[in-house]
């Protein structure tokens, strides 16, 4: 079956620090990637995707590239704010009808 | 655009009571889905539907029920409502792209809902 694991969080780093968030996945056919935002007492956003190998997505500082060979798709950003502060999701979607598969959710804590 | 709108925001039931979340999306768009979200589990898919008339069971389907008589409303229908399903509700809606993907899903803001 299709499936996403992320890191276990919850991440707790300071202002300015490099951030990483592990995503692989399992999937049959050929899966878009996202990585999804939730922040408090909202629902989730779409923070960035990639819809085939090597597709590098970024936004608002974030990026991550969809490595087919390592099946991962890792988040990173190079400098954190207290802003950033969320809930982030890893999710795929390989076929047309069959809505999003989600990891668990890694909880992100910016310090000042 | 109002996007994908959710109501009621919270609600607290009783076991055994019945009661229907409402999604609506102003988009057009033609998926729309259900998810439940639980501390620790991730988002989970209750029930999906690809177009007008057309539904489909997701990961978790037992106690809820859905329909779609239009393109813009997809509620979801709980009824006898239990302890278990207890959890933060969210509507998706997304636009098909070419004949083998879907676009990017869009969230509602979610219900909160407690079973008592």
């Amino acid at each position: 079956g299709n499936s996403v694991t992320q890191m276990e969080g919850p991440v707790t780093l300071s202002e300015e620090a490099f951030l990483t968030i592990n995503c692989t996945y399992t999937a049959t056919g050929y899966p878009s990637l996202f990585w999804y935002v939730q922040y408090p007492g909202e629902g989730l956003q779409l923070l960035l995707k990639a819809t085939k190998a090597d597709d590098k997505g970024s936004n608002k500082g974030f990026e991550a590239t969809y490595r087919k060979e390592t099946t991962s798709f890792h988040l990173e950003k190079g400098s954190v704010q207290v802003s950033d502060s969320a809930v982030y999701f890893c999710a795929l979607s390989v076929s047309i009808g069959y809505a999003l598969n989600f990891g668990k959710g890694t909880s992100l804590l910016v310090t000042p | 655009n109002a996007g994908v709108t959710q109501t009621p925001k919270f609600q607290v039931l009783k076991t055994g009571q019945s009661m229907t979340l409402q999604c609506a999306q102003d988009m057009n768009h033609e998926y729309m889905s259900w998810y439940r979200q639980d501390p620790g589990m991730g988002l989970r898919l209750i029930h999906y539907s690809v177009g007008a008339g057309i539904t489909d069971q997701g990961e978790v389907p037992n106690g809820y029920n859905v329909s779609r008589s239009t393109t813009e409303d997809f509620p979801l229908r709980l009824l006898s409502a239990a302890p278990s399903q207890t959890s933060v509700y969210f509507c998706a809606s997304s636009q098909r792209r070419g004949l083998r993907r879907t676009d990017t899903q869009y969230f509602g803001p979610g219900t909160r809902l407690t079973v008592l």
